[in-house]
């Protein structure tokens, strides 16, 4: 079965401590993996997305990723976090950029001064 | 650019009412999807336009749930008869065409009392 594991469900940083968010997935085909963010009362924004290439990707806000295939893991990374960081950040599987993508549960960032 | 519109931002009904949730996509984009976030989890693809044709519906709960895009343009989504369980974000999103970056806009909170 298709799905997305996201097993934090809150995290707690604070301001220019470094990040990083676990995804795991599982999928019977090459996966498109991509992670977004969504702001208080505000759509869902795409941070970055891989399918194929550099298993390093690089994305928007100083954010990265890494596909790593033998653990099914899509984990998410910022080396120094920003107050206004603070979000619900999806990981999210499809088999392209738009076909019925799958999201995990989401993962609450809160980020203290 | 404009993004993709949606109304009313927030409604609350009582169950076995009915309710619409509009939907105005970025100029161009062909493609435009429903999606349901319940509180606490991902969202989840309720329907896929391609023009004003359905491409999936297949989680869409059709004996309650409608969904029309008429002139391949703007879209709304209807609820008949609601019920408790249908209280969440109605996401809609829209892309150039399939396997494009989609386009989220900021949603439609219900509540059904």
């Amino acid at each position: 079965a298709q799905s997305v594991t996201q097993p934090d469900i809150h995290i707690t940083v604070s301001e220019g401590a470094s990040l990083e968010l676990r995804c795991n997935y599982s999928y019977g085909a090459t996966p498109y993996l991509f992670w977004y963010v969504q702001s208080p009362g505000q759509g869902l924004q795409l941070l970055l997305k891989y399918f194929s290439g550099d298993t390093l990707v690089q994305g928007i806000k100083g954010f990265e990723a890494e596909f790593k295939r033998s653990q099914s893991s899509f984990n998410l990374r910022k080396p120094s976090v920003h107050w206004s960081d603070a979000a619900e950040y999806f990981c999210a599987v499809g088999g392209s950029n738009t076909d019925k993508l799958i999201f995990g549960t989401g993962t609450r960032l809160q980020v203290f001064p | 650019e404009a993004g993709v519109a949606q109304s009313p931002r927030y409604k609350i009904i009582e169950k076995r009412q009915s309710v619409a949730f509009w939907c105005n996509p970025i100029s161009g984009h062909a493609t435009l999807y429903w999606y349901q976030q319940i509180l606490g989890q991902g969202p989840k693809l309720l329907i896929q336009f391609q023009n004003n044709g359905v491409v999936d519906d297949s989680q869409l709960p059709k004996d309650r749930f409608s969904a029309e895009r008429l002139k391949g343009v703007d879209s709304t989504l209807k609820i008949q008869p609601a019920k408790l369980e249908d209280s969440a974000v109605y996401l809609c999103a829209s892309s150039l065409d399939s396997n494009e970056k989609l386009f989220f806009g900021s949603g439609t909170q219900l509540s059904v009392l």
